[in-house]
């Protein structure tokens, strides 16, 4: 149950565009639907962003985007704002029936 | 609204054992799979160990398989974890939380968190 492999940190402007990717193996992310994301604020607990891939729960905003390519999974986050610098988390369903996250990647709007 | 309320976290000697436990409310809660995800202070999130709705299935990641166990009941709208053998590597926040959809396996995905509670294992 090797970590999903994350970039430890991605940064972008205001308005700009970010993605983050999450890499696993045909073992998880490659082999299954259910791949999610997280946002984690400082001393807040994870919020759902992105369930089955590239879904989103209802309230989050459409500036989040994911999908999927292989075995690596992706999530963009589109018109950079303030309020999105935060720690981002992929999570993935396992052949061992288990889950697995991501490392983990701080975003830093500049 | 959906609250998750975490306790039972405190500071345990290594090979000691503790309960946490998660009282849940705003939801009907035999519909739905639960978790508990931990996070050391400052590190990324670890998924610890899943049950499903009926508690009849239950996944544990390789870490604490054999030394922790994941319970539920349904009359008390509560979760458990059972942690024995405890290792000082263990010392994280411990989180409940529950699946985002109803569903007869175990929970995979999740919208609505506690707000975790610290376990410390140190000697």
């Amino acid at each position: 149950q090797s970590a999903l492999t994350q970039p430890a940190s991605v940064s972008g402007s205001p308005g700009q565009s970010v993605t983050i990717s999450c890499t696993g193996t045909s073992s998880d992310v490659g082999g299954y639907k259910y791949v999610s994301w997280y946002q984690q604020h400082p001393d807040k607990v994870p919020k759902l962003l992105i369930y089955d891939v590239n879904n989103r729960p209802s309230g989050i905003s459409d500036r989040f985007s994911a999908s999927k390519s292989g075995n690596t999974a992706s999530l963009i986050i589109s018109g950079l704002q303030a309020e999105d610098e935060a720690d981002y988390y992929c999570c993935s369903y396992t052949s061992d029936s288990t889950l697995v996250f991501g490392g983990g990647t701080k975003v830093t709007v500049l | 609204e959906v609250q998750l309320e975490e306790s039972g976290g405190r500071v345990v000697r290594p090979g000691g054992s503790l309960r946490v436990s998660c009282t849940a409310s705003g939801f009907k809660f035999d519909d739905y799979g639960l978790t508990w995800v931990r996070q050391v202070p400052g590190k990324g999130l670890q998924w610890v160990a899943g049950i499903n709705w009926s508690g009849h299935s239950r996944i544990y990641a390789d870490s604490v398989k054999g030394r922790f166990t994941i319970s539920r009941d349904n009359a008390k709208n509560s979760l458990f974890l059972e942690m024995n053998s405890l290792r000082v590597e263990d010392t994280a926040f411990y989180y409940c939380a529950k699946d985002y959809v109803v569903s007869n396996g175990a929970p995979l995905q999740f919208d609505s968190w506690g707000q975790g509670t610290l376990v410390t294992v140190s000697s």
